[in-house]
């Protein structure tokens, strides 16, 4: 157990849907970030958030939105899903804001499928 | 902008056998740390090692190796004696200054016993 708990672990929903995919880091940690890992696309840092403030953007589409709450558990909202939005989405923390020595440590994923 | 290669995407191997994955990256910073995370097929990422730009000695942890080589901007991973638990995609991945880590495309390594 890594200590980043991610729910759900599977998820199946339908084109048009909304999902909420939820993250708590590990104890301490107070950054949170969230990855994509899809078959063509391999793994894609989509948004950064530290105690509550976004830090970074990747390449993460309009349609998607992240917050990091003050007790630093982290939401990604996934709306007007698509089939091509089936992937693996991970969220990582670390101990501190984005510097070189962070070690990301990895939640177990979300795997979601869109039908 | 930073990028990583991982050219080999898949690497099969009978148990035993050493095996080399091979990540090269670019990056035009003078600071900046190398990563090996593991994806087994239960799906979890796993950290393995973090290397910074300035210390280019070798390590070696067990079975594994990693051979880190800024003339040729190289940070190889070895398992010697491959095992069937060592299935799984092995991810290169770079970080410099306050950007995200950029991962390479996996190598996926299958040892048959």
């Amino acid at each position: 157990d890594s200590g980043v708990t991610q729910t759900p672990k599977h998820l199946i929903t339908a084109t048009g849907q909304r999902v909420t995919l939820r993250c708590s880091p590990r104890s301490g940690d107070l950054s949170v970030y969230w990855y994509q890992q899809s078959l063509d696309q391999g793994l894609q840092f989509l948004i950064q958030y530290y105690n509550g403030e976004e830090r970074a953007k990747g390449n993460i589409l309009e349609r998607f939105s992240a917050q990091q709450f003050p007790d630093l558990h982290s939401e990604l909202n996934l709306s007007s899903l698509e089939l091509g939005d089936s992937a693996l989405y991970f969220c990582a923390s670390s101990v501190v804001r984005g510097s070189g020595a962070n070690v990301l440590t990895f939640g177990a994923g979300s795997r979601l499928t869109v039908l | 902008a930073q990028k990583v290669t991982q050219a080999q995407t898949e690497i099969s191997v009978v148990e035993k056998e050493d095996v080399t994955l091979d990540c090269v990256y670019e990056t035009r910073d003078t600071t900046y740390y190398l990563f090996w995370y593991k994806q087994p097929p239960s799906g979890e990422l796993v950290f393995l090692i973090r290397r910074n730009s300035f210390d280019e000695q070798n390590e070696i942890s067990g079975r594994y190796s990693w051979n880190f080589q800024k003339s040729t901007s190289s940070f190889n991973f070895t398992i010697t004696a491959s095992q069937v638990v060592d299935s799984a995609v092995y991810f290169c991945a770079l970080i410099r200054g306050n950007t995200p880590l950029v991962f390479g495309k996996g190598t996926r390594l299958s040892v048959i016993a």
